[in-house]
């Protein structure tokens, strides 16, 4: 079955580490998005990347880094940076042109700083 | 204004009750609109997508008007299943039409 795999499922950060989230589809969808969510409250863009070794900054950016090697993988990284980044991660994917068949999205990733 | 509304709600409201949500949007470029469903600690889910003439899934129903740049939508005989938060979703306009705009959400909760 096809699907977007985030992993870890729960992650414990302690002050001034960086970690990376793990985010992977097998839809053959062109576009990934990450998203954060925090308690009681929208989503909110981090990046999002169309294509493969392309990427933008969404609403959030700063204190988080992204890459997109292959088509399939797109990893956030939250760096020390990010001086709030206990929150839940959500990574969706698209095709698109075919926007009207909406995202995708992941099971996501609770971080907590510890 | 933002660029996506809702009422945060919650609405509370009893087993076999019809409720209605609304959603305002800022972007009249905008062309793919959604509702999707949120369960506590879970990632959103498509309930359906919001066609020009209005569209039916069961007990659901959504409706578009573009001229008011307002989404709604419909629940019947509601279900003690159906206590989730609803999010609203418009794509951003016609030169980032893959992007989608979520909503705050609206929490309904029914009860027995």
């Amino acid at each position: 079955d096809g699907g977007i795999t985030q992993s870890p499922k729960y992650l414990f950060r302690k002050e001034g580490q960086n970690v990376t989230l793990s985010c992977e589809q097998n839809l053959n969808h062109d576009a990934m998005y990450w998203y954060r969510q925090d308690p009681g409250q929208g989503l909110r863009l981090i990046y999002y990347s169309q294509i493969v070794n392309d990427f933008q900054k969404g609403d959030i950016a700063e204190g988080y880094s992204v890459s997109r090697e292959k088509k399939e993988s797109f990893p956030l990284t939250v760096t020390s940076a990010q001086k709030n980044p206990t929150a839940f991660y959500l990574c969706a994917s698209s095709r698109p042109q075919e926007i009207y068949y909406g995202y995708t999205f992941g099971s996501g990733t609770r971080l907590t700083v510890v | 204004r933002k660029e996506v509304e809702q009422d945060p709600g919650p609405f509370n409201v009893p087993e076999g009750a019809t409720v209605a949500f609304n959603c305002t949007y800022s972007n009249s470029a905008s062309q793919s609109f959604f509702w999707y469903r949120q369960d506590c600690r879970k990632e959103p889910k498509l309930l359906m997508s919001v066609y020009s003439s209005g569209n039916e899934d069961g007990r659901f129903t959504a409706q578009l008007n573009r001229a008011s740049q307002y989404i709604s939508l419909l629940i019947r005989d509601s279900k003690l299943s159906d206590s989730a938060t609803y999010l609203c979703v418009v794509n951003f306009g016609m030169d980032s039409s893959y992007k989608l705009i979520f909503g705050s959400g609206t929490r309904l909760l029914v009860r027995p």
